[in-house]
């Protein structure tokens, strides 16, 4: 089945600690991102990688490190989480970029992330 | 900043019920698509519109992209609970391929 998957699905840490958020896509896709989701706020992106070796900060990307070593992984590192990125945290990918016709984001299942 | 507008921002209505939700915009897009998300998962994507004045159906879903392509529609027919869910409009901002997302209509369809 193709499919985004993200793990943990749940993760309570604690200021500092630093941690990090898998994901991986079975898709072959080029482009992935990683977005937040905080009420009131929508979907904000926090980083986006065109393709290997190759990625771009977003709208929010301060607290945040990706890499793309690999196409099917783009992992979230939080070296050092605060309470403010407490959030609902989502990855994406897509064939050849987000937004172009033909070439949707197909979106994992979020991690809820608490920061205490 | 592009920004993408969408209103209402919460719309609860009875099953059988006709709605329009609005994604608007001071900026042209080149492309516009729509999502619906349902509780503990990520979006999932509707449609996509490239064509200034496109309308594409979806069932008893009419999506349309205006003339300047800066603003959107979302048109339901006879809404059903299975509606109800988070709808978000997104942007294609253009060469980068990434994309803007507005806040969100949240419909809730009672049976």
């Amino acid at each position: 089945e193709a499919q985004v998957t993200q793990n943990p699905r749940y993760l309570i840490t604690v200021t500092g600690k630093k941690l990090t958020v898998t994901c991986s896509q079975n898709m072959n896709h080029e482009y992935m991102s990683w977005y937040r989701q905080d009420p009131g706020l929508g979907l904000r992106q926090i980083y986006y990688s065109m393709n290997v070796e190759v990625t771009d900060k977003g709208d929010v990307p301060e607290g945040y490190k990706v890499s793309r070593k690999e196409k099917r992984n783009f992992p979230l590192i939080l070296e050092s989480p605060s309470p403010n990125q407490t959030s609902l945290y989502f990855c994406a990918s897509s064939f050849d970029g987000a937004g172009y016709p033909g070439s949707p984001l197909h979106f994992g299942n979020g991690t809820r992330l608490t920061v205490t | 900043t592009q920004l993408l507008e969408q209103s209402p921002q919460f719309l609860s209505i009875q099953e059988g019920e006709n709605l329009t939700v609005y994604c608007n915009s001071s900026s042209v897009f080149s492309s516009l698509q729509w999502y619906r998300q349902e509780p503990g998962e990520g979006p999932v994507l509707l449609v996509t519109v490239v064509t200034g004045g496109e309308v594409k159906k979806l069932k008893r879903l009419t999506f349309q992209f205006g003339d300047a392509r800066k603003d959107s529609s979302l048109h339901i027919t006879a809404a059903q609970p299975g509606d109800t869910g988070l709808y978000l409009c997104a942007g294609d901002r253009g060469s980068q391929g990434n994309l803007i997302f507005g806040k969100g209509t949240k419909l809730s369809v009672k049976p």
